[in-house]
């Protein structure tokens, strides 16, 4: 089955740009959704096949993806983006969702 | 608003069975998919499966084979996740969620706000 990994953790001071990845064996070939799960809330989506943001969501949100390598960028990271990210794709070959393992960001 | 809202917490025995809802309210349920999604205390999101609410079709990950299923009762805009032989291991918050487009392999939009569920002696 499809395998999607992310970092356990990510520290940034306020102000500078996080960077969180998500690696998968061409993944550059996928849609890649990004998720923001605060403590005790459901997800809500912040990044959509690979680079869009929904409707609400801070221009600070980006995304990129290629080769094996798909990534979240926060830029101007606030206090308020402490939370976890999460990184989602379709595995076509089995019809099934893949969930990365999740990435805590703490802003410090 | 588009929302999905689900039932509230349980307790249940180990060897029990739970059923959790999921009403959809501000769309028509038939138009989207519905993905459950169970979340283990501390740990990461887990993909369970999906159900397609128009034809009741649905596809499941492979270790819940043969515990769960995934029902819809179209009249009243709900679908339900069954999941049976509960152990501690099951002890977690599920999610309902929508595929936001009108087929499969999109993300997901609206999310519930979960269900605990805690399986305990």
């Amino acid at each position: 089955s499809y395998v999607l990994t992310q970092p356990p953790s990510v520290s940034v001071a306020p102000g500078q740009t996080a960077s969180i990845a998500c690696g998968g064996d061409n993944i550059g070939t996928k849609s890649v959704h990004w998720y923001q799960q605060r403590p005790g809330q459901a997800p809500v989506p912040v990044v959509h096949d690979d680079s869009d943001r929904p409707a609400g969501i801070p221009e600070r949100f980006s995304g990129s993806n290629s080769g094996n390598t798909a990534t979240l960028t926060i830029s101007r990271v606030e206090a308020g983006d402490e939370a976890d990210y999460y990184c989602q794709v379709w595995d076509t070959s089995s019809a099934h969702v893949v969930f990365g393992g999740g990435t805590k960001l703490t802003v410090l | 608003q588009e929302q999905l809202v689900q039932s509230g917490a349980e307790v249940k025995r180990p060897g029990a069975s739970v059923t959790v809802s999921c009403k959809a309210a501000g769309y028509t349920l038939t138009d989207h998919y519905i993905h459950w999604v169970r979340q283990a205390p501390g740990q990461g999101l887990e993909w369970m499966g999906w159900i397609n609410p128009n034809t009741g079709g649905t596809s499941f990950e492979q270790r819940f084979q043969g515990r769960v299923s995934m029902t819809r009762d179209t009249s009243i805009s709900t679908v339900y996740m069954e999941l049976t032989r509960l152990t501690s291991d099951d002890t977690a918050v599920y999610y309902c969620a929508r595929d936001v487009y009108g087929d499969l392999g999109n993300w997901f939009d609206p999310w519930g706000q979960g269900t605990l569920v805690t399986v305990s002696s």
